[in-house]
């Protein structure tokens, strides 16, 4: 219930090309759905979320889309770069009134893109 | 900025030792957290913190405790280190609810022989 499945585990794109990274979850409470991006030797740092009232979030090359209806949500880079290639989280929460939630993390995708 | 700070970028440890990861941040954010990043595993939380003395279990807290004293400092023990503890491990700090970013540190790359 409280897991967010993440595929692929590693994604190797032509630069100029597209990346899709797909998330599942199963807990229906779940209503905050943010994608984290780690450089190697560097912590993650939040790239772009969504709520699940709405389908598609955009941000420069980075577009969340959002499938309440199959509880999926994936991250498209478009004309990818070979200063995206780093290992992308997405993850799931409950938002609720509390201050106390936490985020439950896929398990995480490794992208290179080849110059 | 936010900054979040590791004391150790690596660490090695023998088995059975009682080991102290520490976190420290600058910008008083009222929780804090510690996960463990595996291969394949991604980033699963260990404990959290929304206050001082204040402390949650997370997701996989067996051979772990963490003490905040302070608002600023959070510190992950390991009490009796075992090799299946050898991972990295990763502070982070936020400000707010859980739709608010995350802020991480560098980690702290753990082995124990």
């Amino acid at each position: 219930q409280q897991q967010v499945k993440q595929s692929p585990q590693s994604l190797i794109v032509q630069k100029g090309g597209i990346s899709i990274i797909n998330c599942a979850y199963e807990n229906t409470a779940f209503d905050y759905f943010p994608w984290y991006q780690q450089f190697p030797g560097k912590g993650p740092a939040l790239l772009i979320a969504i709520r699940p009232d709405v389908s598609e979030k955009k941000e420069g090359r980075f577009t969340i889309s959002f499938n309440k209806s199959a509880k999926q949500f994936s991250l498209h880079i478009m004309d990818s770069q070979p200063g995206d290639s780093a290992t992308y989280f997405c993850a799931a929460s409950i938002t609720g009134s509390s201050n106390t939630g936490k985020l439950i993390f896929g398990q995480g995708t490794t992208l290179q893109v080849k110059p | 900025d936010v900054k979040v700070t590791q004391s150790s970028r690596y660490l090695v440890k023998r088995t059975g030792e009682k080991v102290f990861l520490e976190c420290v941040q600058d910008m008083d954010h009222e929780n804090m957290f510690w996960y463990r990043q595996d291969p394949g595993l991604g980033l699963r939380l260990i404990y959290f913190s929304y206050d001082v003395k204040m402390k949650e279990k997370g997701d996989i807290p067996e051979g772990y405790s963490v003490s905040r004293e302070k608002k600023e400092r959070f510190s992950l023990i390991l009490e009796s280190a075992s090799t299946n503890q050898t991972s990295m491990y990763l502070c982070a700090t936020r400000v707010g609810g859980v739709d608010r970013p995350q802020h991480f540190g560098d980690g702290t790359r753990l082995s124990i022989l």
